[in-house]
């Protein structure tokens, strides 16, 4: 079955360090996102991401995040100054298609800002 | 806003049925969802149903969706200790933005 992979699945850096997750979306998907999981909360939209642009975005994504899709098959996430509450678990997804179907995740880049 | 809220919690014996419900209250949604997530693990899409539909069923799983309530139910049957987890009820609209429940802690006792 195919599958959403991302890496690196943990990392620990340092408050104000930037920050790159990396993505690879199911590969003829066009829509893809990012989530976060703060440990013992919900799972909270961070941005949508469609034919090279953000699609739309959350509250929570201000200037500090950014994506990017830099070839055909990576999509990232950048955190240019980490903070301590960007504590969290970051989930990549991807679908075909806007018009709901499925939604594919990955297992998860855990994010510990010290 | 949108909202979608789960209870916390769920115990059941190993080989009995599970019930784990859902409310949520945007009336546009278009698809609701069901995933898994087992400890340290990502999200594991179990299964999905069209606004339009009220059933689904595959195989020990089945979803029940009443629109007029905002109610959704997914219903595992002869539950074993392998679906211990969390459970996320979640919705979309148009844009595919997903809005997560607080997630169900099931809880399988052999």
């Amino acid at each position: 079955e195919p599958e959403v992979t991302q890496t690196p699945s943990h990392q620990v850096t340092q408050m104000g360090q930037e920050v790159i997750l990396r993505c690879v979306p199911i590969s003829n998907h066009l829509y893809f996102y990012w989530y976060r999981q703060i440990l013992g909360q919900k799972v909270e939209f961070l941005v949508s991401f469609y034919n090279n642009e953000i699609s739309e975005k959350s509250e929570i994504f201000d200037d500090q995040f950014s994506v990017e899709r830099p070839d055909g098959s990576n999509f990232t996430l950048k955190i240019r100054s980490t903070k301590l509450e960007d504590s969290a678990m970051y989930f990549c997804a991807s679908t075909l298609d806007r018009g709901g179907n499925t939604i594919y995740f990955g297992e998860g880049s855990w994010l510990t800002v010290v | 806003g949108e909202d979608v809220e789960q209870s916390l919690f769920l115990s059941v014996r190993e080989g009995d049925s599970s019930v784990i419900n859902c409310t949520y209250t945007d009336s546009s949604s278009t698809y609701l969802y069901w995933y898994k997530q087992e400890p340290g693990a990502g999200l594991q899409l179990l299964t999905y149903i069209f606004s339009n539909m009220d059933m689904k069923q595959d195989q020990r799983l089945t979803v029940l969706l009443n629109k007029k309530d905002k109610h959704l139910s997914l219903r595992i049957a002869d539950t074993q200790t392998g679906d211990s987890a969390i459970y996320f009820c979640a919705e979309s609209g148009a844009t595919n933005k997903l809005i997560f429940g607080t997630g169900t802690l099931l809880a399988v006792q052999p």
